[in-house]
């Protein structure tokens, strides 16, 4: 497509349960970023992939936050035993190695009841 | 580390009113900086940049010029209009690495 696409666009979830974001970066852009914006927050960055790997995790919050990237394309981040703190939007972004620019996507609304 | 200062929000003004957002910065190195905004109910769109010392980046009327010596990175536009209402955001990057970001300012533009 000719931007990122993010799914879904919003998920309510249950305190304890599973969720699973997924993330379609522009085709051909090798660098995928997670970034996280809360409302007390801002916008922290979570994680960062070159290809499939993940040379940079140091944003994750705690071992219940990962992420994979498959075929250098894709990347999905799952969040486990969701907590209300939670509670965000969930914005992945991608680059090429040329251009100095991160492409962002609409972003995911996770709401944790 | 690598952190932003942005000017607190919210801003408003009148329209053709003359617009500065102040931004400054401490990174290690020689980063590239950023401005990105976010319309009402839209994404993170980029809305310019500048990749050295003294660069100059400008878009739909906004400037801001890379100033390594007050590591400063001010937003301006002359006259700005009510479609410019949004969030700005200051960011940075050392490489092609994670952004950086300032914590935002809303701002508003009245007709």
């Amino acid at each position: 497509g000719a931007g990122v696409s993010q799914s879904p666009s919003n998920k309510v979830t249950e305190k304890g349960k599973d969720v699973e974001l997924r993330c379609d970066p522009i085709s051909g852009h090798t660098a995928l970023y997670w970034y996280r914006q809360s409302l007390g927050q801002g916008l922290e960055f979570l994680i960062y992939f070159q290809g499939n790997s993940a040379p940079d995790k140091s944003g994750l919050p705690s071992d219940r936050f990962s992420a994979e990237r498959t075929g250098g394309s894709v990347s999905t981040l799952t969040i486990q035993r969701t907590q209300q703190e939670d509670s965000a939007v969930y914005l992945c972004a991608s680059s090429s190695t040329k251009l100095n620019e991160q492409f962002f996507g609409p972003g995911t609304r996770l709401t944790v009841l | 580390g690598n952190s932003v200062t942005q000017m607190e929000g919210p801003v408003t003004l009148s329209e053709e009113a003359f617009l500065t957002i102040n931004c400054t910065y401490t990174a290690t190195g020689y980063p590239s900086l950023f401005w990105y905004v976010q319309y009402p109910g839209e994404g993170l769109q980029l809305l310019l940049k500048a990749t050295k010392a003294d660069d100059k980046g400008s878009n739909k009327g906004f400037e801001a010029t890379y100033r390594k010596e007050t590591t400063s990175f001010h937003l301006e536009k002359g006259s700005v209009q009510v479609s410019d209402s949004a969030v700005y955001f200051c960011a940075l990057s050392s490489g092609n690495e994670k952004l950086t970001f300032g914590t935002g300012t809303r701002l508003t533009i009245i007709p």
